[in-house]
């Protein structure tokens, strides 16, 4: 149990397109999904936290504009990167925290995007 | 400001050995903790979790230690396998928000 899909999981692109990824938690609802990005050798950096419903939480130094989210139902939330330039490359995680249960639980992750920006 | 710290980038052990993997956080608040396995090109694998509550956590061949007057948690791994050389992440939140990440240990096991 407890499954979360992202897609797609590389992209290639040419700079100046726009690039949506998805993230689906499978078999449980999430309220709450995460944007995380990593580069190389560093940790997962949380980019936003998205809300079913709602605006998302973006972190410090995180453009809103540059990198949207959506999160429009229990179980999927997407982020566009906006006109995506070579420095936006990275690998781009999402997770989902299951809205069920009591108490402390852990976020589920999916298995990354690669973005490569030309 | 890393809350979360893992100061050994790398670990090497003898298969069937034990495998200690350390974090450290800084921010009292923290009453929730967990570890991830990651493999590369994948997201991070939910491991083994400790509340604040209790000092020691075990699954199998895992066990999670928390010492809250060090800051300090700790994973072991025994018998250390070869599928378990991967990058182990700890995280830390307060009250199961935000989560903070530590920079990870790669740990190799050796056969």
């Amino acid at each position: 149990g407890a499954v979360v899909s992202q897609h797609p999981s590389w992209v290639i692109c040419k700079s100046g397109t726009s690039v949506k990824i998805e993230c689906r938690s499978l078999d449980f609802q999430a309220t709450t999904m995460f944007w995380y990005r990593q580069f190389p050798k560093q940790s997962l950096m949380l980019m936003a936290t998205s809300n079913e419903g709602s605006k998302a939480t973006y972190e410090q130094g995180v453009e809103k504009d540059k990198f949207l989210i959506n999160h429009a139902s229990l179980t999927l939330s997407t982020l566009t990167v906006t006109s995506a330039h070579p420095e936006d490359s990275s690998f781009y995680i999402c997770s989902a925290k299951p809205t069920w249960g009591y108490g402390n639980q852990p976020q589920h992750f999916g298995d990354g995007t690669r973005l490569s920006i030309l | 400001d890393q809350q979360v710290k893992q100061n050994s980038p790398s670990l090497s052990v003898q298969e069937g050995r034990i495998s200690i993997l350390n974090c450290d956080y800084t921010n009292s608040m923290f009453d929730y903790f967990l570890w991830y396995k990651k493999y590369p090109a994948e997201g991070p694998t939910f491991l083994i979790s400790i509340s604040s509550i209790k000092d020691k956590n075990e699954d199998g061949r895992f066990t999670v230690f928390l010492n809250k007057s060090a800051k300090h948690l700790s994973l072991h791994i025994v018998p250390s396998q070869p599928g378990d050389s991967a990058v182990y992440f700890c995280a830390a939140s307060a009250s199961g928000n935000q989560f903070y990440f530590g920079t990870g240990t790669s740990l190799t096991v050796i056969p």
